[in-house]
């Protein structure tokens, strides 16, 4: 069966840190992969989503980038985190050539500081 | 612009009460639709979802959409809630060809025993 991976699953950081939250997926190959940003009263803002290795689409121009290095592995990265970048980070896959439901990870609560 | 609105933001029902959350969109071309629940302490889930065929479309738990092609809506409903329903709940659109998802804000809904 198919798995997903966040990690870690809190952080705490200082304005201006760096930052990665890697996401994993098992038991599928060639997912569309999703990193969404959950807020209170926002519900969940489509950040990149990735179809392929290499290939990134940002939906929102912002202090973060993504990138996808293996088939199953999506990365968030920061050089320099803002007040801002607190949030509830979520990754999610679906199978491109099945039914497109999308399956989430557990998510990431990033505190900026 | 790609839009999905949920308007109501909180719900609080009364064990047995019928349930209607409404959801509106705006997406261009053949749309995807979901519905996902959000449990406390729990991953997103789906609920259920509609491609195309019948549009009153069942799903888990009792729940059932009906997609509204002339009024871009896909409300959920459920005729008697359970205390267990307490979560929020996301309506999705998406696009099987451009696999980009746009969620709404959330609906949290709260089931008084």
């Amino acid at each position: 069966s198919q798995t997903i991976h966040q990690w870690p699953a809190t952080l705490v950081q200082p304005v201006g840190s760096p930052l990665s939250l890697e996401c994993t997926v098992e038991g599928t190959s060639n997912p569309n992969l999703y990193w969404y940003r959950q807020a209170a009263g926002r519900g969940l803002q489509l950040l990149f989503y990735s179809v392929g290795i290499g290939q990134i689409s940002s939906e929102v121009p912002q202090n973060l980038s993504a990138s996808r290095p293996q088939d199953r592995q999506f990365i968030l990265s920061s050089k320099k985190l803002l007040l801002s970048d607190s949030g509830f980070y979520l990754c999610a896959w679906i199978l491109a050539s099945g039914d497109n439901e999308q399956f989430f990870g557990p998510g990431t609560r990033l505190t900026v500081l | 612009a790609q839009s999905v609105s949920q308007h109501n933001h909180h719900v609080i029902l009364s064990e047995a009460a019928s349930l209607e959350l409404g959801c509106n969109y705006s997406y261009g071309g053949t749309v995807n639709l979901f519905w996902y629940v959000q449990y406390p302490g729990q991953h997103l889930q789906l609920l259920l979802k509609y491609f195309s065929g019948d549009p009153l479309v069942k799903g888990i738990k009792g729940f059932e959409a009906e997609f509204i092609k002339s009024k871009f809506s896909f409300n959920l409903r459920k005729p008697s809630v359970q205390w267990s329903d307490t979560a929020e709940y996301f309506c999705a659109v998406g696009n099987s060809g451009t696999y980009k998802y746009i969620f709404g804000t959330g609906t949290r809904l709260k089931v008084l025993a």
